[in-house]
């Protein structure tokens, strides 16, 4: 099974709320990701976990601000956004092997709407 | 220049034609290389891996990969208009969890 599910699949949300993404594997991956995509678009990177710990955080701006409670959970919370931030919300996860080639997963993703 | 580079397209062929994707990238590191089909509002979903340079084949899909001229190719046999959808290159170095993803590809299959 190389499922990785997201939810909501769809969000709407005003500049003035916060909101969260959830993202959740059983693969018993060790490095989970949260990347954005515009239309068009290659996804970008925003973040890596490893080992439930930050590890990567590509300046993103801190109203995204990511949560890894466990191992198999990782979240995105959303607050004071700007109409830009509207996109395709993606997750990943990948197995963590020293030396590197961990092929990532991709959830189906979340879409968001800010108005 | 990006590290990556890939046609965005779109690429339209009949029902039943061979299909060729490439990508080129200038990043000699780059040891991983993966492609990717994406359906309009979907997640990517992993295709093809390949490690160094070669050959792999996995039924209809074959990868190629040459490190010496840095060109990486996708083929999709007896093309279905079920493989229309955005196809993403990306690579990685040896160490590290970043993938470097190409533009994206739009191929159209026409019946």
């Amino acid at each position: 099974d190389t499922e990785v599910t997201q939810t909501p699949k769809h969000l709407v949300m005003g500049m003035t709320n916060k909101k969260s993404l959830k993202c959740e594997q059983h693969m018993g991956h060790r490095a989970m990701y949260w990347y954005k995509q515009k239309a068009k678009k290659p996804p970008e990177l925003m973040f890596v976990y490893s080992y439930e710990k930050l590890s990567i955080n590509e300046s993103v701006p801190s109203r995204f601000s990511p949560e890894c409670p466990n191992s198999s959970l990782l979240n995105l919370h959303l607050h004071a956004l700007q109409p830009e931030d509207s996109a395709l919300y993606l997750c990943a996860s990948s197995q963590e092997i020293a030396g590197g080639g961990e092929t990532q997963y991709f959830g189906p993703g979340t879409r968001l709407l800010v108005l | 220049q990006k590290e990556v580079e890939q046609d965005p397209g779109p690429l339209s062929v009949p029902e039943g034609a061979i299909v060729s994707l490439n990508c080129t990238y200038s990043n000699s590191a780059f040891q991983y290389f993966m492609w990717y089909r994406q359906y309009s509002r979907k997640g990517p979903e992993l295709l093809m891996y390949t490690y160094s340079s070669g050959n792999k084949e996995d039924g209809r899909f074959t990868a190629q990969v040459d490190k010496s001229s840095k060109y990486i190719s996708l083929f999709i046999r007896d093309s279905q208009p079920s493989d229309s959808a955005t196809y993403l290159c990306a690579m990685k170095r040896e160490y590290g969890n970043k993938l470097v993803f190409g533009a994206g590809t739009i191929l159209r299959v026409k019946s």
